[in-house]
C-alpha cells in the first residue's frame, strides 16, 4: 500500500520565491497534519485538518504560511514569500480518525533550503 | 511546560543488548495515546509502537515493547538485541483529543540511539 506522498523531496530556492509543497494522504484516512521539524524547535504541527476542513492552524507561524486542502487526497502548504528561517523539514501525516488511538503515519518529509 | 520529555540526549548499547529509552508525559486528558517513532539518517519518520491510556496490558511490536507506567506517566521503550540497523534517533510522541476539539501529537526532543560493535 502506499503511504503518504510528498514532493518535493528537496528544494532549494531563493529568498522571496513562493514555495508550495505537496501531499498525498493514504487511501481513506480523514485526518491530516502538517509538520515541521527544525534542529532549534524539533517537530512542531502546523495545521491539523479533519474531512478537509482546518481544524486547528495554530502552529502556523506567520500569514506568510497558508495550507488548503481541496480533497480527501491532495493538499498544500504555501510559503510566500519564503525567507531563510523557513529552512526545515516539513512532514505530512495522516491517520484513519479523530481518535486518539489511530496511528499517525509520515511521508518522506520535504527538505527545504531557502537561500 | 513540557508535555513530553525525553531526558537521554544520546545512548550508547552494544549489539545484541536491550537498550531503554525513556519518556515521561503530563496530561489531564484521560484518553490518550502514546507513540514512539524511530528517524534514521536518511530523515524518515517510522512508526514503531503505540500504548493507548486505557490499555492495561504493555504494548509489543517484536523487538520493540513499551513500558508503560500511569500512575508515573511514563511510556519507555525498550528495545531487545539491538540491532546495527537500530541506530536512529527515536521520537516519544502523545496524541491528545481535547473535549472542545482540535486533534495533536506533541513529540519529545528525541533520543539519539547508537548500536555499537
Amino acid at each position: 500500500d502506499a503511504g503518504v506522498i510528498q514532493s518535493p523531496r528537496h528544494e532549494v530556492t531563493e529568498m522571496g520565491q513562493e514555495v508550495t509543497l505537496r501531499c498525498k494522504p493514504i487511501s481513506g484516512h480523514n485526518s491530516l497534519f502538517w509538520y515541521r521539524q527544525t534542529m532549534m524547535r524539533g517537530l512542531e504541527l502546523l495545521i491539523y485538518f479533519n474531512n478537509n476542513v482546518p481544524i486547528d492552524d495554530s502552529g502556523m507561524p506567520e500569514d506568510r504560511f497558508s495550507a488548503k486542502m481541496p480533497n480527501a487526497s491532495f493538499s498544500t502548504l504555501k510559503i510566500q514569500p519564503s525567507e531563510p528561517r523557513d529552512s526545515a523539514v516539513y512532514f505530512c501525516a495522516s491517520s484513519m480518525g479523530r481518535g486518539s488511538g489511530n496511528t499517525i503515519y509520515f511521508g518522506e518529509g520535504s527538505w527545504l533550503t531557502v537561500v | 511546560a513540557q508535555k513530553i520529555t525525553q531526558t537521554q540526549p544520546g545512548m550508547f548499547v552494544q549489539e545484541k543488548e536491550a537498550v531503554t529509552l525513556d519518556c515521561t508525559y503530563d496530561t489531564s486528558d484521560q484518553s490518550y495515546g502514546l507513540f514512539w517513532y524511530k528517524q534514521p539518517s536518511s530523515g524518515e519518520m517510522i512508526f514503531l509502537i503505540y500504548q493507548g491510556s486505557y490499555d492495561e496490558q504493555n504494548a509489543t511490536e517484536g523487538r520493540y515493547s513499551l513500558n508503560f507506567q500511569k500512575a508515573r506517566k511514563s511510556a519507555n521503550l525498550v528495545i531487545s538485541a539491538s540491532q546495527l540497523g537500530d541506530s536512529a534517533m527515536y521520537f516519544c510522541a502523545m496524541r491528545e483529543v481535547p473535549a472542545g476539539g482540535g486533534n495533536k501529537l506533541t513529540f519529545g526532543t528525541g533520543t539519539q540511539l547508537k548500536v555499537e560493535l
